[in-house]
């Protein structure tokens, strides 16, 4: 695709509920974020994914975070019994090889909502 | 660990004018920084980046300065249009870490 893209674009989700978000990186790109946005502030790095390995997860703020991209393309981002301080956007990015590896895409988020 | 700062978390220029922006990061082995423009209800959008041996880049309307000495850089628009108008991030990367840490961006008004 042009982008990269995120799905839904909003979710609302009752305490306790699990949720799932998509990501569906740059064609091609081998490299994929996630980041978590409060209202008001920068993006917070939650993991990254080289292909189909998860290579950093020091950003996941708790084991109800889980993320995954089995083929090492499309990437989902799983929150287990959420909780009302989940409530942020989700933010992901995806960067190619070489001389470009550095400039993370990003996508237009999944904003949460925890009621 | 690394954090990002910004010195303003707002700024009002009249149309036309040059804008500044500047940022301040903590970590002195931060070798990468880039620049993001985000608009509301978008992600954010990379504007310039610049590497920890270059003191200077410049795009187009943009230029981006790098002061190692006092872990300083700075975002300066010229000529600043409606269209700039949005919240402007500073990021820092190292080696072969690939996360970006994010600044808590300055909120950018153009004046008519």
């Amino acid at each position: 695709g042009a982008g990269v893209s995120q799905s839904p674009r909003y979710k609302v989700a009752k305490r306790g509920q699990d949720v799932a978000l998509r990501c569906d990186p740059i064609s091609g790109h081998v490299s994929l974020f996630w980041y978590q946005q409060a209202l008001g502030q920068g993006p917070e790095f939650l993991t990254y994914f080289q292909n189909e390995a998860q290579l950093d997860k020091s950003g996941l703020p708790s084991d109800r975070f889980f993320a995954e991209r089995p083929e090492g393309s499309v990437s989902t981002l799983k929150i287990q019994r959420t909780q009302q301080e989940d409530s942020a956007v989700y933010l992901c990015a995806s960067s190619g090889s070489g001389s470009s590896q550095n400039e993370q895409f990003f996508g237009p988020g999944t904003r949460l909502t925890v009621l | 660990g690394e954090s990002v700062g910004l010195h303003l978390p707002t700024l009002s220029v009249q149309e036309g004018d040059n804008s500044i922006i500047n940022c301040a990061y903590s970590n002195s082995a931060s070798d990468y920084f880039i620049w993001y423009k985000q608009e509301s209800g978008k992600g954010p959008q990379f504007i310039i980046d610049i590497r920890s041996n270059m003191d200077k880049r410049q795009g187009q309307r943009v230029t981006v300065l790098l002061n190692k000495t006092v872990k300083h850089l700075s975002l300066q628009i010229a000529a600043t249009q409606p269209g700039d108008s949005a919240v402007y991030f500073c990021a820092a990367g190292r080696g072969s870490a690939r996360q970006l840490t994010f600044g808590s961006g300055t909120q950018l008004t153009v004046l008519p």
